[in-house]
């Protein structure tokens, strides 16, 4: 699983900034999953994409979080104005087709820290 | 709304000890059950169970799942101090957008201590 590259590893925001996560899923995978992680909590999904399309997005905030998986490039989480309680640690997966199963690899995550 | 729940929420033994943590699930359009083990970093896959009453082995790890009664267990024999680690439970759903979405359970956390 170290082949999905997530960065920055670890990233520190005051209130009010915005944060964007990177997800470089693996070679030939152009499926990509992100999920959030809260303190003491398990693993929630947050959205779902293919390549230049948002295939779910049932997990997603509704204000202030979006993500986009561009042709060419890493898959991006974007949060804008970051609160205290958007600090959690985010995960992305990839898989090279729609089933998951075995075949879904996670990065190492990005910890965000809102201050 | 799909629902995945694991217990113990967290588990203290010895080593060589023998460890069952336990996964039910409520979720519509079942298509796996997956462990994965997390150790302050990414998950790592361990088994995925797709069908009833088949026990899946890894060393000294084992799972086996019952779709009649909705859970699963994972066993781990004679623990060491490496099997420390959060146990995460995530249930794949099919059908629709929803295809490949990993449901988790919120982890059992096992310490092993030497």
């Amino acid at each position: 699983n170290a082949g999905v590259m997530q960065n920055p590893r670890h990233l520190v925001r005051r209130r009010g900034q915005e944060a964007r996560l990177r997800c470089s899923p693996m070679k030939g995978h152009s499926h990509v999953y992100w999920y959030r992680q809260l303190p003491e909590e398990g693993l929630k999904f947050m959205v779902y994409l293919q390549k230049e399309n948002i295939i779910d997005e049932s997990g997603m905030p509704k204000e202030r979080f979006s993500a986009e998986f561009p042709k060419e490039g890493p898959s991006i989480l974007r949060i804008q104005q970051v609160v205290r309680g958007d600090s959690a640690a985010y995960f992305c997966a990839s898989s090279p087709n729609r089933q998951t199963g075995t075949e879904a690899f996670f990065g190492q995550g990005t910890r965000l820290t809102v201050v | 709304e799909d629902k995945v729940v694991q217990s113990p929420l967290s588990l203290v033994v010895h080593e060589g000890d023998t460890v069952t943590l336990n996964c039910s699930y409520e979720v519509t359009n079942f298509r796996s059950l997956l462990w994965y083990k997390q150790e302050k970093k990414a998950p790592t896959f361990l088994f995925m169970l797709t069908s009833s009453g088949i026990e899946k082995k890894s060393g000294r790890l084992s799972s086996i799942l019952d779709k009649k009664e909705l859970f699963s267990i994972l066993n781990i024999t004679a623990t060491q101090t490496g099997d420390s680690a959060v146990y995460l439970c995530a249930v794949e759903v099919q059908g629709g957008t929803s295809y490949g979405k990993l449901t988790f359970g919120q982890g059992t956390i096992l310490t092993v201590h030497p």
